[in-house]
């Protein structure tokens, strides 16, 4: 299986652009998390959908990010306008439903800057 | 709502043994885990925990007491590749089930 994966891996952008990042969660996981890391807030946890629906969504910072799941094979996170402080690292992870952990399994994330 | 606190770094000696602590407030437990990252790497899932007690796996063993809120994960055998950040993340109930808070990290240092 090739994992999660993400794209792009790196943005670079200006403030006022929108920015479209991109996931393809593990094949047959029921669940997908997108999160956020930086420095001085660590990693925070954005949505999270289950079955393509989403289920909560109060970790999303403002109303210029939205996350969509069309499908059980794709997910986008998208901000529209960009700020600087939206630099961020980028994860998104999946995990099954059945078993007892589920664990999540993270994609190599999207470094996002700003300027 | 949640919180998480754990050391912010700690050094270590190769071959040692370390532990890393974790201590939780949380309003409807529901699994501890604990995460590998290396450096501009992706987390990497390590252990978990629901039930009180140590959980063993090779090299790596996690304890939870859920009265005391508390964790921690035991590595033994220290290697220079276990350098990175320990992150410990609680999964709470909340309204949906699934809701993960993950704590600052510990970045541990392995030194030969």
């Amino acid at each position: 299986d090739a994992g999660v994966i993400q794209s792009p891996r790196h943005e670079v952008t200006e403030m006022g652009q929108e920015v479209t990042l991109r996931c393809k969660p593990i094949s047959g996981h029921d669940y997908l998390f997108w999160y956020r890391q930086t420095m001085m807030r660590g990693l925070e946890l954005l949505i999270y959908f289950n079955n393509n629906v989403p289920i909560d969504d109060s970790g999303m910072p403002e109303d210029r990010f939205s996350a969509k799941m069309p499908n059980a094979s794709f997910s986008t996170l998208k901000i529209q306008p960009s700020e600087p402080r939206d630099s961020a690292v980028y994860f998104c992870a999946s995990s099954p439903l059945a078993g007892v952990t589920y664990e999540q399994y993270f994609g190599p994330g999207t470094r996002l800057t700003v300027t | 709502g949640q919180n998480i606190d754990q050391p912010t770094e700690m050094t270590a000696t190769e071959g040692a043994i370390v532990q890393i602590n974790c201590t939780y407030q949380t309003s409807g437990f529901n699994g501890l885990f604990w995460y590998q990252q290396h450096a501009g790497e992706a987390p990497t899932f390590l252990s978990y925990n629901v039930l009180d007690g140590l959980e063993e796996k090779g090299r790596f063993s996690s304890f939870l007491s859920r009265s005391k809120g508390y964790s921690y994960l035991l590595l033994k055998e220290l290697q220079m590749k276990d350098s990175a950040s320990y992150l410990c993340a609680v999964r709470d109930r909340g309204n949906y089930g699934q809701n993960f808070v993950f704590g600052p990290g510990t970045r541990l240092s392995v030194l030969p």
